[in-house]
Parts: C-alpha cells; sequence; structure tokens
C-alpha cells in the first residue's frame, strides 16, 4: 500500500524567510501528487498538483513543488513566506492502479510564520 | 470556495448511537469521496462513490456505510458510534482528472 511521510511536524518562520516542507512517497508506479493547505478555521484547499511533464510546477500565493521520481520526494517551497502563510499544510498523493481515486495524505506539517 | 458543501457543520451523539452526514458535490462532479481526520492527523480514506455505486474503500468497519444519489450528493452513515469516531469527517468531490475539492467538513463528537 502507498504511504506518504511528512518528516517536519512543526516549523517556524520568520517572516520573508525561505520555505521546504519535505514528503516522500512509498510506490513504485504511475502517481499523482497534491499538496493542501488548511488555514485555521477553514477547509482544506488545493494548494497545487503534479499528473505529468514539467516536474516543478507552480501553485497558487507563490507556492512551487518539484517533482524527483528517484528521490520519490514531492517537496514545496516558497522563497519568501508571509505571516498568512501559517496553516498545516499536506502532501498526498493518488495511485490510480487501484481503480478508484484514493487521497493517500501525509499526517501534515503545521506553519507558524513569525511576524 | 470550492463549491462543495457539507451539513450539518458541527454534531454531538453519544456511544451507541447513528449518525448521518451530508455532502453536496461540486456542480458536474460525479465522484464523492469521504475522509475521517482526527486531531493532529491527515485525512484517512473511508470510501468513494462514482455514478451512485461504491468505488473502493478503506480501513473501515462496516457500520461505516454510505449513498451517492442521482444528483450526485451524497451521505455517510456511522452505526454504533464509538468514542474514536470523534473526528472532522470531510467530503471531496472530482470528476475527469482525479483532483479533489474539499468541503468544509462536519464535526463529530461522541460522548
Amino acid at each position: 500500500a502507498q504511504s506518504v511521510s511528512q518528516h517536519n511536524h512543526h516549523v517556524i518562520l520568520s517572516e520573508a524567510a525561505s520555505l521546504e516542507l519535505g514528503c516522500n512517497y512509498s510506490y513504485g508506479g504511475t502517481v499523482n501528487l497534491f499538496w493542501y493547505v488548511q488555514y485555521p478555521g477553514q477547509h482544506l484547499q488545493l494548494l497545487l498538483k503534479y499528473f505529468s511533464g514539467d516536474p516543478l510546477v507552480k501553485g497558487i500565493k507563490g507556492f512551487e513543488a518539484e517533482f524527483i521520481k528517484s528521490k520519490f520526494s514531492f517537496n514545496l517551497r516558497k522563497p519568501s513566506v508571509q505571516w498568512s502563510d501559517t496553516a498545516e499544510y499536506f502532501c498526498a498523493v493518488i495511485t490510480t492502479n487501484f481503480g478508484n481515486e484514493k487521497l493517500t495524505f501525509g499526517t501534515g506539517t503545521r506553519l507558524t510564520i513569525i511576524p | 470556495e470550492t463549491g462543495v458543501t457539507q451539513s450539518p457543520t458541527h454534531l454531538i451523539k453519544t456511544r451507541g448511537q447513528q449518525v448521518t452526514l451530508r455532502c453536496s458535490s461540486q456542480s458536474g462532479h460525479n465522484t464523492v469521496s469521504w475522509y475521517q481526520q482526527a486531531l493532529g492527523q491527515g485525512p484517512q480514506f473511508i470510501f468513494q462513490y462514482y455514478r451512485e455505486e461504491e468505488n473502493g474503500r478503506g480501513n473501515f468497519p462496516p457500520r461505516f456505510s454510505g449513498l451517492q444519489f442521482p444528483n450526485y450528493s451524497s451521505e455517510l452513515n456511522v452505526n454504533a458510534l464509538e468514542l474514536d469516531d470523534s473526528a472532522l469527517y470531510l467530503c471531496a468531490s472530482s470528476f475527469r482528472d482525479g483532483t479533489q475539492y474539499f468541503g468544509p467538513g462536519t464535526r463529530l463528537t461522541v460522548l
């Protein structure tokens, strides 16, 4: 079964710092990869996704992620964070080989930005 | 806003009771998935419905059941509630490429 690991449980940064959140998945076949964000009191929102093509994908609010197949990784990056980026970030993977589109999530990374 | 709505927003039940949670999918989406998110955890897949048929199930007991209606809205039913069922229940709808859009969730508390 596929699994997703997010090694950073809680990250604290100052505004304008650069951000990289790690995500590794375990599955040897074709995957679709996602990052979702959950702002305090709000629902899960899609930040970006990778299906195929250019492994560097850009999402909303200045976020980007790079798919490195050889490392089974899909790390999220942002060059300069803002206080409003404080949220919980979830990496997720879909493997479509099993006939359904089940999202497998990591445990999440809580990001706190200090003004 | 994703266009996915869920009701109710909060619910308090006691052990042994039954609960029904509802989800309206985004317009044009024919697939609905349900997830359970315990505090401090990522969402866990419960099951998925595609065109009114169950299309995959996670590691949840049979007392978790669901329905999808012709308009693609969906229900999640949980029988014989246990304390550990306390969680945020999320519904997500999707269409062609499998990208799932989530509703705000229903917070269930079991006492």
